[in-house]
């Protein structure tokens, strides 16, 4: 089945500690991507990469940090979590040249920071 | 400054009837329109798209319409059914150097009653 998965799903944890969640893709897409969502403000893209070793910024990127070693996985990184990172993270891959830019969503991480 | 508006936050419609959820945008370069459908835990679903060169696309009981000139889309759901509450996310897709970026919607709540 053709899917992306996170880990965790959900995650509370305390202001300062580095946490790091992971994203996989099996469908050997190359383009691969982290959103927030907000209340009010819909998906925003964190970081994205079209392709190993190729990462670029999103329109929110301060705070988060991510890598790109292997096609499939995509993980997120953040180093000293803040309570403004409270929010609902979304992981997306799609193919690079995808002419309807089908992107498949995770089914989401939900982080607490206290 | 969102470059792609969902003004109304949450949309109720008897079951059979229309469902229209609307969006607007403000970037001309935007080249794609997508609409993207989420149930709560889970991550958004792509439901349909539309190329700026067009200005309609159907799909069995989705429709969506896009007016370049008032730089508006909308999705129109025919009949509406009870499993089609969920949110629905408009995206554009514009282009950041090379790369392709999303650009979401703060999402509207569909209802449908039954």
């Amino acid at each position: 089945e053709a899917q992306v998965t996170q880990n965790p799903r959900y995650l509370i944890t305390v202001t300062g500690k580095k946490l790091t969640v992971t994203c996989s893709q099996n469908m050997n897409h190359e383009y691969m991507s982290w959103y927030r969502q907000d209340p009010g403000l819909g998906l925003r893209q964190i970081y994205y990469s079209m392709n190993v070793e190729v990462t670029d910024k999103g329109d929110v990127p301060e705070g988060y940090k991510v890598s790109r070693k292997e096609k499939r996985n995509f993980p997120l990184i953040l180093e000293s979590p803040s309570p403004n990172q409270t929010s609902l993270y979304f992981c997306a891959s799609s193919r690079r040249y995808a002419k309807e830019e089908t992107q498949y969503f995770g089914p989401g991480t939900r982080l607490l920071v206290l | 400054d969102q470059q792609v508006k969902q003004n109304s936050p949450s949309l109720s419609v008897q079951e059979g009837r229309i469902s229209i959820l609307n969006c607007d945008y403000t970037n001309s370069m935007f080249d794609y329109f997508l609409w993207y459908k989420k149930y709560p835990a889970e991550g958004p679903t792509f439901l349909i798209s539309i190329s700026s060169i067009k200005d309609k696309n159907e799909d069995g009981r989705f429709t969506v319409f896009l007016n370049k000139s008032a730089k508006h889309l909308s999705l129109h759901i025919v009949p509406s059914q009870p499993g089609d509450s969920a949110v629905y996310f408009c995206a554009a897709r514009g282009f950041s150097g090379s790369a392709r970026q999303l650009t979401f919607g703060s999402g509207t709540q569909l209802t449908v009653l039954p």
